[in-house]
């Protein structure tokens, strides 16, 4: 079936530094890729998307680019801030558009941003 | 707009008690989901409905019953509490791609 595997977590940074969160997948067919964040005491919502591989999706200063020939789909951010601490899901779907969107997530990593 | 919202936010339960989470949208999407959250785990799919009148099981649905009430409303029941749904229980809704995900409800059952 279907998967997602995130990087081992905590991960915790200073303010200004670089972000890399790895997420790799095993999926059936051609998967739109996700990532959501979770900031403390609220649901999650959606950060960026990619539905096709090359795609890169961004927001916020997050990027992530939808890499078919290594199965990843990786975050990043060049320098990141205190109200970026949060727990960050990557997650897939196989559904095609307009269908009803099952998600499979994986773990999820937490991220502390120090002052 | 609220988008998602649910109701209680807190409950404790006895083990054997019975409940019903409630979720509704006001969005008008089709398909809605309900995940619980337990550390380590990520999110786990309980049941999901792709649209009114239908649900599904997802992949932890022992334990659980749902009801799709109408394209608003879309709820949880325990009719048997353990301790083993102590967990954080969050109601989705979605259109194409994205869900929309409420605030959740923190269950423990003691």
């Amino acid at each position: 079936g279907d998967s997602v595997t995130q990087m081992e977590g905590p991960v915790t940074l200073s303010e200004e530094a670089f972000l890399t969160i790895n997420c790799t997948y095993t999926a059936t067919g051609y998967p739109s890729l996700f990532w959501y964040v979770q900031y403390p005491g609220e649901g999650l919502q959606l950060l960026l998307k990619a539905t096709k591989a090359d795609d890169k999706g961004s927001n916020k200063g997050f990027e992530a680019t939808y890499r078919k020939e290594t199965t990843s789909f990786h975050l990043e951010k060049g320098s990141v801030q205190v109200s970026d601490s949060a727990v960050y899901f990557c997650a897939l779907t196989t559904q095609k558009a307009g269908a009803n969107s099952k998600l499979t997530f994986g773990k999820g990593i937490t991220l502390s941003v120090r002052p | 707009n609220a988008g998602v919202t649910q109701t209680p936010k807190f409950q404790v339960l006895k083990t054997g008690q019975s409940m019903t989470l409630q979720c509704a949208q006001d969005m008008n999407h089709n398909s809605m989901y309900w995940y619980r959250q337990d550390p380590g785990m990520g999110l786990r799919l309980i049941y999901y409905s792709a649209s009114e009148g239908t649900t599904d099981k997802g992949e932890v649905p022992n334990g659980y019953n749902v009801s799709r009430l109408n394209k608003r409303e879309f709820s949880l029941r325990l009719e048997s509490a353990a301790p083993s749904q102590t967990s954080v229980y969050f109601c989705a809704s979605s259109v194409l791609y994205e869900q929309y995900f409420g605030p959740g409800t923190r269950l423990t059952v003691t």
